[in-house]
């Protein structure tokens, strides 16, 4: 079984600092993990995926998320947080299974 | 827009009812999935197809959800006899290849009200 989890309901951060969204998974072989970002009433739009290779991804929108293996993490992270990522991230994992499971999300606010 | 579409965007419906919800996946991909979102959740996965194939559809919640993707392009979710527990916001994606690494594009979902 695959399981994600993303410890925090809420983030807030202040225009201009940086953010970090924290993940956690569970997987049983290779873990193929994705950042998707969700506005109110909108489907999920992909920011990023890890498959192999360099632990730190880079997305759209200038996000990017570090892949740790020792940790099971992949937090998502962005140097400069700006009022219009304001929105509810996810992260979810796929693994020798074809769904992708998803965590509950972290609501994100980047206070003026 | 070449993006996943799904009609409706909004279905009201009262318990007993039967709704249909309709998806059109990027053209060029062969994947397509249903997943159910309630609030305050992250999406569930109901089932998948590959071309016309339907390959995983032990998750769907109950009999009364059925699905289909008769010519392997566009696809419809069926939920017969609603229940006011089936409120949600149901939601497609496709992907271009089929493997679990493949990145899964959603359409902007159908938000179900039972009354």
């Amino acid at each position: 079984a695959q399981s994600v989890a993303q410890p925090e309901d809420q983030v807030k951060v202040a225009e201009g600092n940086p953010l970090t969204v924290k993940c956690t998974y569970s997987v049983s072989g290779n873990p193929y993990l994705f950042w998707y970002v969700q506005y109110p009433n909108r489907g999920l739009q992909f920011l990023l995926k890890y498959i192999t290779g360099d632990n730190l991804v880079k997305g759209s929108y200038g996000f990017e998320a570090e892949f740790n293996k020792s940790q099971t993490s992949f937090h998502l992270k962005k140097p400069s947080a700006l009022v219009s990522d304001s929105a509810l991230y996810f992260c979810a994992v796929g693994g020798s299974a074809r769904q992708l499971t998803f965590g509950s999300g972290t609501q994100l606010t980047v206070l003026p | 827009d070449t993006g996943v579409s799904q009609n409706p965007r909004h279905k009201i419906t009262k318990r007993g009812q039967n709704v249909t919800f309709r998806c059109d996946p990027i053209s060029e991909h062969n994947r397509l999935y249903w997943y159910r979102q309630t609030l305050g959740q992250g999406p569930e996965f109901l089932t998948y197809f590959q071309n016309e194939a339907q390959l995983e559809k032990s998750r769907l919640l109950s009999d009364r959800f059925s699905a289909e993707r008769p010519k392997g392009s566009f696809s419809t979710l069926e939920i017969q006899r609603t229940e006011q527990g089936d409120s949600a916001m149901y939601l497609c994606a496709s992907s271009f290849l089929a493997g679990a690494q493949d990145t899964q594009y959603f359409g902007p979902g159908t938000r179900l009200t039972v009354l």
